[in-house]
């Protein structure tokens, strides 16, 4: 299996630009998540989806951040508009169930300028 | 709330040297333990994990044991390669959740 699968890796964008981040699960998988990595307070859990519908979307920081979850192989986080304060690397993580181990992508590292 | 305490970092090492990090947890119950690896510029990976009490996880010559008595899940390595050089996270789940709690990580360098 090709694991987690991210993009962009990359994400370089002006403050006040709609930025779509995406994600491919691992087959099979029905849990996902998106976390936010960032020195300052490090992981956090943005949002839990369970077969496709979101349990858990607690750790969204505020309006401007909405996920989604079309189909069991693809999950969008979207910020509209960004702001400098969004930059962060972003990672996505699926699971068979939802206490089981969680399998990492690479991230997309997001800077807002 | 269930949460996990490691040891800050950075640690710097020598080649061969042994390496502990510390965990300890506070958490209700039984959770499950995880120690995760993130190297440069890349995702976390699961290094090894352990579900119930004295149980020992271990992978890639890194051993944790479960103790239950101290709440702890050290992390070990015998002997240190540079290629080990990575920031380490412990984590745990809950037992009746599903939010993957992780420490701060500590980074890790080993020298030639």
């Amino acid at each position: 299996d090709a694991g987690v699968i991210q993009s962009p890796r990359h994400e370089v964008t002006e403050m006040g630009q709609e930025v779509t981040l995406r994600c491919k699960p691992i087959s099979g998988h029905n849990s996902l998540f998106w976390y936010r990595q960032t020195m300052m307070r490090g992981l956090e859990l943005l949002i839990y989806f369970n077969n496709n519908v979101p349990i858990d979307d607690s750790g969204m920081p505020e309006d401007r951040f909405s996920a989604k979850m079309p189909n069991a192989s693809f999950s969008t986080l979207k910020i509209q508009p960004s702001e400098p304060r969004d930059s962060a690397v972003y990672f996505c993580a699926s699971s068979s169930s939802g206490r089981d181990i969680q399998y990492f992508g690479a991230g997309t590292r997001l800077s807002v300028l | 709330g269930d949460s996990v305490t490691q040891m800050e970092g950075p640690v710097t090492l020598s080649e061969e040297a042994f390496l502990t990090i510390n965990c300890t947890y506070t958490a209700t119950g039984y959770p499950s333990l995880f120690w995760y690896v993130q190297y440069p510029g890349e995702g976390l990976q699961l290094l090894l994990k352990a579900t119930k009490a004295d149980d020992k996880g271990s992978n890639k010559g890194f051993e944790a044991t479960y103790r239950k008595e101290t709440t702890s899940f050290h992390l070990e390595k015998g002997s240190v390669q540079v290629s080990d050089s990575a920031v380490y996270f412990c984590a745990l789940i809950p037992s009746n959740d599903y939010k993957l709690s992780f420490g701060a990580g500590t980074t890790v360098t080993v020298r030639a």
